[in-house]
């Protein structure tokens, strides 16, 4: 049965400062990697997907990258903001009968102080 | 924001009632997902529908069921409501054009049992 793992389950940091978000997970027979975002009480924002023949993905101050063979991925946040401060969610894809489903992590929330 | 919508935003009933979610998709959209996202956990994948029938489910009880209709909006029924039940419930949608890994999530129905 495929586990996600996320550490730190909280993080607190000045604004400015760049921070790394990890997830393991126990199965490496996944299809890609994506990492969300999350708002208080709101539906999941996908900011980065690394396919499983991928190392990494990166789109602004995001970098996300993935070891399949060793179960893990980090996602790297460069010059935090006060509106990075959400929750961030990791999660596999993974074969589901004749489809596929997303199994998660339970976040780490990032909060981002002035 | 995403086109996908679900309704109603919140939603109270007590134990052992039944209850009915709605998930609008995006347009073009022919694939569906539903998420069960207890308090402070990430989401777990209930099922998913394709073309109107159901090809992937999660570990969920059968009084959990669904729909998905001609036009491709969706729902997610509940029997015999049950304390933990209380959550977030989230739906996704996707299409052919852009592949299963190309999910938009909604924005959730926060659903609450007395």
């Amino acid at each position: 049965k495929q586990e996600v793992t996320q550490i730190p389950a909280a993080l607190s940091v000045p604004e400015g400062e760049n921070l790394v978000l990890n997830c393991s997970f126990t199965d490496s027979a996944i299809y890609n990697l994506q990492w969300f975002r999350q708002d208080p009480g709101k539906g999941l924002t996908s900011l980065l997907l690394i396919q499983s023949s991928q190392r990494e993905q990166t789109s602004g101050r995001l970098n996300a990258s993935l070891d399949k063979s060793s179960g893990r991925s980090t996602l790297y946040i460069a010059a935090s903001q006060p509106g990075d401060s959400a929750t961030y969610l990791c999660a596999v894809r993974v074969r589901a009968g004749t489809a596929s489903k997303l199994t998660f992590g339970t976040g780490t929330r990032l909060q981002v102080t002035l | 924001e995403t086109g996908v919508t679900q309704s109603p935003t919140h939603l109270i009933k007590t134990r052992g009632q039944q209850v009915t979610l709605r998930c609008s998709s995006q347009s073009g959209h022919n694939t569906v997902s539903w998420y069960q996202q207890a308090l402070g956990q990430g989401p777990q994948f209930i099922f998913q529908y394709y073309r109107e029938e159901e090809n992937g489910r999660g570990n969920f009880p059968p009084r959990f069921s669904g729909l998905q209709f001609p036009n491709y909006s969706s729902e997610l029924n509940v029997n015999a409501l049950e304390l933990d039940d209380s959550a977030l419930y989230l739906c996704a949608s996707s299409g052919w054009r852009e592949g299963p890994d190309t999910q938009y999530f909604g924005p959730g129905t926060r659903l609450t049992v007395l």
